[in-house]
């Protein structure tokens, strides 16, 4: 089945410092992929839509100079967490649409995670 | 404007019984899909079950069974015969043909099993 990896799965850095998160889709080619922040205890919140050869479109709040996407290869997203606070410690999951066989904007196709990764900024 | 409301933040369920977590949504786009997705204390996120807006029959996917009432637009998640595994928190998600893909999700139920 259709296989999303994420690397780090957790990261602990230093406040000020810049943290980068991957996220490959292993057995197909994800052409948007989508990257989630869920705090303790709380529902998933979308952060940004990653669209491959073109900017991320970001959800309303969300800074863009602050979460930088980069969407390089039909395989590839990345996550960039610019100058860390303590307030950006959070649980990071990035998806990605299933592989070929739907319709691009089918409603019906699911979304494949990543296995999350564990932010903590100290 | 879309939503998704479960209004169970946590259900305690004797190993075995059968279990139905609540959740209802609201959108105006005639065309879209609901989800179930399943999060163990790992995190990852594990697709459950999915159903279409025009589907005519309740999705069914093993143990899950998805009770939907398209008029009173709630999407039910029943687990049948329920394991000390099943003890997660548990997303409903939509997705509607309007919103250019995105899928949010509701604010979860966490499932504990009781042996």
């Amino acid at each position: 089945g259709a296989v999303v990896s994420q690397h780090p799965s957790w990261v602990i850095c230093k406040s000020g410092t810049s943290v980068k998160i991957e996220c490959r889709s292993l057995d197909f080619q994800a052409t948007t992929m989508f990257w989630y922040r869920q705090f303790p205890k709380q529902s998933l919140m979308l952060m940004a839509t990653s669209n491959e050869g073109s900017k991320a479109t970001y959800e309303q709040g969300v800074e863009k100079d602050k979460f930088l996407i980069n969407h390089a290869s039909l395989t590839l997203s990345t996550l960039t967490v610019t100058s860390a606070h303590p307030e950006d410690s959070s649980f990071y999951i990035c998806s990605a649409r299933g592989p070929s066989g739907h319709i691009v904007l089918a409603v019906n196709s699911p979304l494949h995670f990543g296995n999350g990764t564990r932010l903590t900024v100290t | 404007a879309q939503k998704i409301t479960q209004t169970q933040p946590g259900m305690f369920v004797q190993e075995k019984e059968a279990v139905t977590l609540d959740c209802t949504y609201d959108t105006s786009d005639p065309s879209y899909g609901l989800f179930w997705y399943k999060q163990p204390s790992s995190g990852e996120m594990i697709f459950l079950i999915y159903q279409g807006s025009y589907d005519q029959q309740n999705a069914t996917e093993g143990r899950y069974s998805l009770n939907f009432q398209k008029a009173r637009k709630s999407a039910n998640l029943v687990i049948s015969a329920s394991q000390l595994g099943d003890s997660a928190m548990y997303f409903c998600a939509m997705r509607a043909y309007s919103s250019a893909s995105k899928i949010i999700f509701g604010s979860g139920t966490r499932l504990s099993i009781r042996p």
